[in-house]
């Protein structure tokens, strides 16, 4: 594949139900990150990895929100017992992970709705 | 954190007007980049300014960093529907080269 794909697109989830939610990068990409953009507080840093490690977890907002990573590659956010101020669209980005910046290359994103 | 705010929020202009985007921030910009996304896709990086008074153009796009880095514009000439879109700036957060700080956005509309 040739870009960031994310899975489900689309999830509507009850409240107080736990979802996960699906990131597969570019291939070869080290570095992945996790962001949420909502109306009301914007495109916001979760939580970013290196490899299968996780040296920046500031973003989280709560303990009800986890992520791993695979084999470097794949990466799950979890988030449990959900709530309506979940609501949000969730977008992975990778990028190759060298040192300094580089460039971050964004999947289109899961539309999460909790009711 | 670093507060990015952008203005305007909303745009909504004809085909062939010009217009200008900015963003602002209190603190220093060590790097600004520019965004553009559209609807159910993620954000596609246009740009990176790093230079005090850096111009750089991208067709009909120009990006401006300001002397200081505390500020930076996007200005559009003859703007056409393809244009349309979210336009976010956006810096590295201070100490980490990987958390970036996006600015609220400026949702640009071109009618034909």
């Amino acid at each position: 594949g040739a870009g960031v794909s994310q899975s489900p697109s689309n999830k509507v989830t009850e409240k107080g139900k736990d979802v996960e939610l699906r990131c597969d990068p570019i291939s070869g990409h080290t570095a992945l990150y996790w962001y949420r953009q909502s109306l009301g507080q914007g495109l916001e840093f979760l939580i970013y990895f290196q490899g299968n490690s996780a040296p920046d977890k500031s973003g989280l907002p709560s303990d009800r929100f986890s992520a791993e990573r695979t084999g470097g590659s794949v990466s799950t956010l979890t988030i449990q017992r959900t709530q309506q101020e979940d609501s949000a669209v969730y977008l992975c980005a990778s990028s190759r992970g060298g040192a300094g910046t580089d460039t971050q290359y964004f999947g289109p994103g899961t539309r999460l709705t909790v009711l | 954190t670093q507060l990015l705010e952008q203005s305007p929020q909303f745009l909504s202009i004809q085909e062939g007007e010009n217009l200008t985007v900015y963003c602002n921030s209190s603190s220093v910009f060590s790097s600004l980049q520019w965004y553009r996304q559209e609807p159910g896709e993620g954000p596609v990086l246009l740009v990176t300014v790093v230079t005090g008074g850096e111009v750089k153009k991208l067709k009909r796009l120009t990006f401006q960093f300001g002397d200081a880095r505390k500020d930076s514009s996007l200005h559009i000439t003859a703007a056409q529907p393809g244009d349309t879109g979210l336009y976010l700036c956006a810096s590295f957060s201070s100490g980490s080269a990987r958390q970036l700080t996006f600015g609220s956005g400026t949702q640009l509309t071109v009618l034909p």
